[in-house]
């Protein structure tokens, strides 16, 4: 069945300091989503990927899908308190990746 | 309210005995997932609706977990004769419809079930 790896499991940062979580699929994907989990929290939907290449900004966070469409990353600038969670890649399969959790400290 | 909403929140029992939860959806979304989710994992999809046909099923969900969406609105899962594996949050999600199997996911806040 369709794998979704997430590296790394787990990252620490200094508020100011970049952040990036990867996502890989061992199969090709015809859509990437990600979410945010805060702690106690569900998951909320940040964005929804489609084409090869796709490049997609959300003010601090940019988010791309592969030209092969097997692989995604999010990268978040310049990190705040307020992205500490998990963050989650999903395929259009409805497969959840493993989770990125991200700390930052002041 | 507008968003998804699941009951009971909390659930504790005994081995051995059945437990339900429901599920009501956001009221235009056709399309109804339920996801089961464990400490420092991801949501494990279990099955999904598309109005009242279950459409998917997880050939890792038991013979004793079965959900219901009779009336294509509210859904019920329910496990007979837990066992403390089934320990977890169950998460359910609505989704308006679209030609893709995929669309963005509204989540519920979630079930937590802790079987004793």
């Amino acid at each position: 069945g369709q794998q979704v790896m997430q590296i790394p499991q787990y990252q620490h940062v200094q508020e100011g300091e970049d952040f990036t979580t990867y996502c890989n699929s061992s199969t090709t994907l015809s859509n990437i989503q990600w979410y945010k989990q805060r702690p106690g929290g569900h998951p909320v939907f940040l964005i929804q990927l489609v084409k090869s290449g796709e490049v997609k900004k959300q003010k601090r966070l940019t988010f791309q899908f592969g030209e092969a469409k097997k692989n995604s990353s999010l990268h978040i600038t310049a990190t705040q308190t307020t992205d500490v969670g998990t963050y989650f890649c999903a395929t259009g399969k409805l497969t959840f990746g493993t989770g990125t959790r991200l700390q930052v400290t002041l | 309210d507008t968003g998804v909403s699941q009951n009971p929140r909390h659930k504790i029992t005994k081995r051995g005995q059945n437990v339900t939860f429901r599920c009501d959806p956001i009221s235009e979304h056709n399309r109804l997932y339920w996801y089961r989710q464990t400490l420092g994992q991801g949501p494990e999809f279990l099955t999904y609706f598309q109005n009242e046909a279950q459409l998917e099923k997880s050939r890792l969900l038991s013979d004793r977990f079965s959900a219901e969406r009779p009336k294509g609105s509210f859904s019920t899962l329910e496990i007979q004769r837990t066992e403390q594996g089934d320990s977890a949050m169950y998460l359910c999600a609505s989704s308006p419809i679209g030609h893709q199997l995929s669309g963005e996911l509204f989540f519920g806040e979630g079930s937590r079930l802790t079987v004793l």
